[in-house]
């Protein structure tokens, strides 16, 4: 069935440095993907979104890079904070449903 | 402000009463839908809905009723609740399938 995968459950960093956060997924008609943030305690937040007609997109300070020939999605946390320290999912749109990954915890240290 | 709300934000309840957990968006969107969220398992989606008066199956839907008699608002019902639905719920809203959905605050159920 579908699927949408983080490659590590967690990520730590430090203060700084750029964070790459990936993410795999199995259904090859997805045209929507998406990234979330989820500080402690709080619903998902919108980062950043791309269509499967681009291989790239970017926003402030993060970039979404998608390769569809190996269905892979990454996201790219430039100069990263601490208060970019929260689960990070990606999801996928498919008809219409919504399927997230399990997530990926980023801690940055100062 | 734009908002997605939920209520309640905590509930503990026991096996087998009936509850209601509300969700309302001023956004005017049309999709709306539920997703439970369990350590290790990531959100899954219980019930959407498209549009007033249609809703359909999410990933894991058993256990749980829905209705979109106005499209501000999206409740969800557990008739009969147990254990195993012991989870944090979120709701969503999206103008469409394929846009940013916005998500609600969150709701934990403890079900005893």
């Amino acid at each position: 069935g579908e699927s949408v995968g983080l490659h590590l459950p967690t990520l730590s960093v430090q203060e700084g440095d750029n964070s790459i956060i990936n993410c795999a997924y199995s259904n090859s008609a997805s045209d929507y993907f998406i990234w979330y943030k989820q500080e402690s305690g709080k619903g998902p937040q919108f980062i950043i979104d791309i269509r499967s007609n681009m291989d790239k997109r970017q926003g402030q300070r993060v970039t979404v890079l998608l390769n569809k020939t190996v269905k892979h999605l990454s996201l790219q946390i430039a100069a990263t904070q601490p208060g970019d320290s929260a689960v990070y999912f990606c999801a996928n749109q498919a008809g219409t449903a919504l399927i997230f990954g399990k997530g990926t915890t980023l801690s940055v240290s100062s | 402000e734009a908002q997605v709300t939920q209520n309640p934000r905590y509930l503990i309840t026991v096996t087998g009463k009936k509850l209601t957990v509300t969700c309302s968006q001023n956004m005017n969107h049309e999709y709306m839908s539920w997703y439970r969220q369990d350590p290790g398992l990531g959100l899954r989606q219980i019930y959407y809905s498209m549009n007033v008066e249609v809703t359909d199956k999410g990933d894991v839907p058993e256990g749980y009723k829905v209705s979109r008699k106005e499209k501000r608002n999206f409740p969800l019902i557990l008739e009969s609740p147990s254990p195993n639905q012991t989870s944090l719920y979120f709701c969503a809203s999206s103008v469409g399938t394929d846009n940013e959905q916005f998500f609600g605050p969150g709701t934990r159920l403890t079900v005893l």
